[in-house]
């Protein structure tokens, strides 16, 4: 079957930097995606790795291994409206299927 | 212009009843999906279709039934609601050549009483 793991909850500082991390059991791997969702909203595109490495998108960067089928997101000088859930998503068999994270809540506090 | 729409945004109704939700997204992508969000926000696809033809179906009840009429509008109606149906339904569309990007439309919360 396919799984993705994450913590459930993360506290932060305003101004600091948090890395969220996802552990992936998934046959077929594609590649990771991150969404962030706000309370009562959608889920929304933030970043991709097809390949091993750190893609930056201003402040926030993610990064992926395949070979340990582990990726994090990095979100950098944190703003109150980062307070958020985020979610980790794999894609497989051409990306015709996503499987996502357990999720993780962001809580940034002053 | 809102990329992903569907209606209703909110839905309650009783045990058995049938009802449908709607969806039309406007990026003329070719992918559209269904995505069912629990309470514990456990985010889960239930279906993909892919310029109308049904790619994905991930063991989901034969009560939920996707119709596709084109490539902008995928629709899910539902027999007999339980009141584990409960959730937020999401629906939510990508193109062939970027999948990793979905786009998702704004929920439909689903309340069976």
């Amino acid at each position: 079957g396919q799984s993705l793991e994450q913590p459930s909850e993360v506290t932060a500082v305003e101004g600091a930097i948090v890395q969220i991390n996802c552990t992936y059991q998934t046959s077929g791997f594609y590649g990771l995606s991150w969404y962030q969702q706000h309370d009562g909203g959608a889920p929304t595109f933030l970043s991709y790795n097809a390949l091993d490495g750190l893609e930056e998108t201003g402040r926030f960067s993610s990064f992926l291994s395949r070979s340990d089928s582990y990726g994090y997101l990095l979100l950098q000088e944190l703003q109150m409206k980062d307070s958020a859930s985020y979610f980790c998503a794999a894609g497989s068999g051409g990306y015709q299927k996503v499987t996502f994270g357990t999720g993780t809540k962001l809580q940034v506090i002053p | 212009d809102t990329a992903v729409s569907q209606t209703p945004k909110y839905l309650v109704t009783q045990m058995g009843n049938d009802k449908s939700i709607k969806c039309e997204q406007n990026l003329g992508h070719d992918t559209m999906y269904w995505y069912k969000q629990d309470s514990k926000k456990f985010l889960k696809i239930m279906f993909s279709y892919n310029n109308k033809e049904l790619i994905i179906n991930e063991t989901v009840p034969n009560r939920f039934s996707p119709k596709s009429p084109d490539k902008a509008h995928l629709n899910l109606h539902i027999n007999s609601l339980e009141l584990g149906d409960s959730a937020v339904y999401f629906c939510a569309s990508s193109s062939t050549a970027t999948r990793e990007e979905a786009f998702f439309g704004q929920g439909t919360r689903l309340t069976v009483v």
